[in-house]
């Protein structure tokens, strides 16, 4: 079995901030993770994944995040939030035979106060 | 490229009717999976198409149920709507269908709110 767990649903950063949104995972299996980010009235777009190769993953927008073993963790960092991150971001694990079956951890809505 | 295509955008049913979901994937591919969302339970995975066949499958009931056409096109059905089943449901298309390998597209959704 896995799960995801998103500590805070909700992160609010002002403008030029760091921004770090938290995501473990468990896992009886070596996991897949991903973050996704959902805009308002629309549907998920990827930002990143680690597929087990550098564990130290770059998205697009510039996020990326860290795969940390020990911890359970896989947490979402961008050095300098702007307005358009405000959105809600979802991390999300499977396993390397579960085609396209994701489980999704809660959300976590991110605000960028100007 | 044309994104994934849901449709319809919004819908409204009443309590114990039926309801049928559409989505077009991305041309090429092969793959079709099904989400639903709600402020209560979060995302959670219905599921899976490949070529025709069901892959993987979630734990909803089943009043849930789906299929795949020759064109990679896929519809889900709900029967007996109940009151929470409303809720934002996503399809996604990748093309051989892992997750892992591939890129996972999502569509904007059908919003059901059923009375």
């Amino acid at each position: 079995a896995q799960s995801v767990t998103q500590l805070g649903s909700h992160v609010s950063v002002s403008e030029g901030a760091l921004v770090l949104l938290r995501c473990n995972y468990s896992s009886s299996v070596p996991p897949y993770l991903f973050w996704y980010v959902q805009y308002p009235n629309q549907g998920l777009q990827l930002l990143l994944k680690y597929t087990s190769a550098a564990t130290l993953v770059k998205g697009i927008n510039g996020f990326e995040a860290e795969f940390k073993k020990s911890e359970t963790s896989f947490h979402l960092t961008k050095p300098s939030a702007h307005m358009s991150d405000a959105a809600e971001y979802f991390c999300a694990v499977t396993q390397g035979n579960a085609g396209n079956m994701l489980t999704f951890g809660g959300g976590t809505r991110l605000m960028v106060k100007p | 490229k044309a994104g994934v295509t849901q449709t319809p955008r919004y819908l409204i049913k009443t309590r114990g009717q039926q309801v049928t979901l559409s989505c077009s994937p991305i041309s090429g591919h092969r793959s079709v999976s099904w989400y639903q969302q709600t402020p209560g339970q979060g995302l959670q995975f219905l599921f899976e198409y490949f070529s025709e066949t069901q892959r993987n499958k979630g734990n909803f009931p089943g009043r849930f149920s789906g299929r795949q056409f020759s064109n990679s096109r896929s519809e889900m059905n709900v029967s007996t709507l109940e009151l929470g089943d409303s809720a934002l449901y996503l399809c996604a298309s990748s093309l051989s269908g892992t997750a892992t390998n591939e890129k996972l597209f999502f569509g904007s959704g059908t919003q059901l709110s059923v009375l």
